[in-house]
């Protein structure tokens, strides 16, 4: 079983529309849940950060964690074709050690104008 | 602030020469960097984790001989390729981390895509 399990798509959604991605996870010891956005042939940028369970808000984007579920979401509201992109969540268990981060396969996302 | 880069951005190459990928982190200095490799549609996959100064720390199944990694400063690691073939062809990403990170953030270069002919 792979440490985090995330769904690949493809998803296509309509401009306008709500997005939910979605990840869960196997360690109970990750203790911090990042979103990161990858468009084409660039490398991953920082969307969202949550330490432990709970939302946080920013912008049209919302990030949900259910640690007794080993469960985390993004939500993506008034989605636009900017926000086509692969989209990757990634955990960890230390705040500042040698820990590393672990990485779900990705959710391609279309959205279309 | 936290900008990392690389380059080449991209590179192609004969089977059997060696390529070598630089990752600098431009505003912040990295104690640790990372070295994943991503295919097509699939996501990262951690190779090495350097600390300034240190030996590497490879991933299981990642040939240390084959992928060299030096990270002579706080700001620069480098990635060589060695007798390169065409399976090594890929989209080669580095990452750094703070020494200000409040947790364990990874900011990542724009990645290096190698073609081996």
């Amino acid at each position: 079983q792979k440490e985090v399990e995330q769904d690949p798509g493809p998803l296509s959604v309509p401009e306008g529309a709500i997005v939910s991605l979605n990840c869960t996870y196997s360690n109970s010891a990750f203790q911090y849940f990042m979103w990161y956005r990858q468009y084409s042939r660039k490398g991953p940028e920082l969307l969202m950060y949550t330490y432990s369970s709970g939302n946080k808000e920013d912008g049209r984007f919302t990030a949900q964690v259910d640690k007794s579920s080993k469960y985390i979401s993004l939500f993506i509201r008034d989605s636009q074709p900017s926000d086509s992109a692969t989209y990757l969540c990634a955990m960890s268990g230390d705040q500042t050690g040698a820990n590393n981060l672990f990485f779900g396969t990705g959710t391609r996302l279309t959205v279309i104008p | 602030g936290a900008v990392v880069s690389q380059h080449p951005s991209w590179v192609i190459c004969k089977s059997g020469t060696s390529v070598k990928i630089e990752c600098r982190s431009l505003d912040f200095q990295a104690t640790t960097m990372f070295w994943y490799r991503q295919f097509p549609k699939q996501s990262l996959m951690l190779m090495a984790t350097s600390n300034e100064g240190s030996k590497a720390t490879y991933e299981q199944g990642v040939e240390k001989d084959k992928f060299l990694i030096n990270h002579a400063s706080l700001t620069l690691s480098t990635l060589t390729v060695t007798s390169a073939h065409p399976e090594d062809s890929s989209f080669y990403i580095c990452s750094a981390r703070s020494l200000l990170a409040a947790y364990n953030e990874q900011f990542f270069g724009p990645g290096t895509r190698l073609t081996v002919l």
